[in-house]
């Protein structure tokens, strides 16, 4: 199938690392995604991985990728308030016509305690 | 570097009504999605197009959603007749192909259009 699961909501403290985890279906995806949506606006994206990396780290942010268990998690260091928004992840299998069909998560709620 | 535009940015309709969407992509790109997104749930692709050709359209409910873009650029989404379930925010997105680097299928989004079907 082509689910792209997630966890519902988190709530950190201000000054805490977040971690938002994402288990998906396709092995074949070259890249899988991290996107940010804030209220009122379209999707962002945050970070992505190659699928032959284990780790990337972007600033604040850590992509961890286990492709046997078909696993990714961000963490986000020293989260802030304006870290508060739903983070998606998603999948991009290569389909028969070149191009990349991007499956998104259901999305995991940040909510970032004061 | 213009972002992705969409309108209307809000449109409220009565079941059976018919309704339809622009989107205008980042001058260039290739490839176009529509997009719905029901509330607190995740962007679910509806179609894609590259240039003017359809690429995917296998999550579209063809019986009353029908889409084209126009000469490779613009977009319009319609949706005829509308149900209480269409309800949701529509997505746009656009993205380049055949640029070199990692990020060459990276999607830009527009703001999106809220419908509401009463």
């Amino acid at each position: 199938g082509e689910d792209v699961e997630q966890s519902l909501f988190l709530s950190v403290r201000e000054g805490d690392s977040s971690v938002i985890n994402c288990t998906y279906t396709d092995s074949s995806s070259t890249y899988l995604y991290w996107y940010k949506q804030e209220p009122g606006a379209g999707l962002q994206l945050l970070t992505y991985i190659f699928s032959n990396m284990d780790m990337k780290q972007d600033q604040r942010l850590t992509v961890l990728l286990n492709k046997k268990d078909k696993h990714l998690s961000l963490r986000i260091a020293d989260t802030q308030t304006g870290d508060s928004a739903i983070y998606f992840c998603a999948e991009a299998p290569l389909v028969g016509s070149g191009t990349y069909k991007y499956i998104f998560g259901t999305g995991t709620r940040l909510k970032v305690l004061a | 570097e213009a972002g992705v535009a969409q309108s209307p940015r809000y449109k409220i309709i009565e079941k059976r009504q018919s309704v339809a969407f622009w989107c205008n992509p980042i001058s260039g790109h290739a490839t176009l999605y529509w997009y719905q997104q029901i509330l607190g749930q995740g962007p679910k692709l509806l179609i894609q197009f590259q240039n003017n050709g359809v690429v995917d359209d296998s999550q579209l409910p063809k019986d009353r959603f029908s889409a084209e873009r126009l000469k490779g650029v613009d977009s319009t989404l319609k949706i005829q007749p509308a149900k209480l379930e269409d309800s949701a925010v529509y997505l746009c997105a656009s993205s380049a192909r055949g640029l070199a680097g990692l990020r060459y299928n990276e999607q830009f989004f527009g703001p999106g259009t809220r419908l509401t079907v009463l």
